[in-house]
């Protein structure tokens, strides 16, 4: 079945950094990804959908110059959060469609973010 | 637009002992349904699907969701839980004819299963 990788899986950095995170279809090409964040105990809450080629698209709400996302190739696509702050921390999970509307999206494992 | 709800936010229920997570949604056009699973520090998979056909959909690890289109619902069932069924499950909904393979989630129940 598709698969979807997402890296690293858990980062702890200082409060500024930036870190980037990165989504891999590893078995089928994805023209669509996806990303989210979720909350303790919440939903997920649609960040960005990704194209390859173009610019992404955001939901209201969700600042692009602080997260951004770069959707280079078929296979990859990569969330940098910019000048991450504590309140930043989050578990971020991304998803790639592979043009299937009877399987729309195939998630990856997540990553915890952690700002101290 | 759609819109998810998901009755329950917390369930336990003993292990061996039937369980039932509700799922309404909203959508004035037709969709296709889901459920996820989310295990712990972990992303979602795929549990079962309504796109057509049989409004009763089961899974490989005995669950089971019935369409019902007149109460616009899509409920889940196990008739006998284990502890490894202990996880956050997601009710989704995606619009027929979309090109953009957009879900659209519930809030999420959380099953507990206690020995």
């Amino acid at each position: 079945g598709a698969v979807v990788s997402q890296h690293p899986s858990r980062v702890i950095c200082k409060s500024g950094t930036s870190v980037k995170i990165e989504c891999r279809s590893l078995d089928f090409q994805a023209t669509t990804m996806f990303w989210y964040r979720q909350f303790p105990k919440k939903s997920l809450m649609l960040m960005a959908t990704s194209n390859e080629g173009s610019k992404a698209t955001y939901e209201q709400g969700v600042e692009k110059d602080k997260f951004l996302i770069n959707h280079a190739s078929l296979t990859l696509s990569t969330l940098t959060v910019t000048s991450a702050h504590p309140e930043d921390s989050s578990f971020y999970i991304c998803s790639a469609s592979s043009g299937g509307l009877d399987q729309p999206q195939h998630f990856g494992d997540g990553t915890r973010l952690s700002i101290l | 637009a759609q819109s998810v709800t998901q009755l329950d936010s917390q369930v336990p229920v003993f292990e061996e002992a039937p369980v039932e997570l509700r799922c309404n949604y909203s959508s004035s056009v037709s969709v296709y349904l889901f459920w996820y699973v989310q295990y712990p520090n972990q992303g979602l998979q795929l549990l079962l699907k309504y796109l057509s056909g049989s409004t009763l959909v089961e899974s490989i690890n005995g669950f089971e969701a019935e369409f019902n289109k007149s109460q616009t619902s899509f409920h889940l069932r196990k008739p006998s839980v284990h502890i490894s069924d202990t996880a956050e499950y997601f009710c989704a909904v995606s619009v027929i004819g979309s090109n953009d393979y957009k879900l659209s989630f519930g809030a999420g129940t959380t099953v507990t299963v206690r020995a």
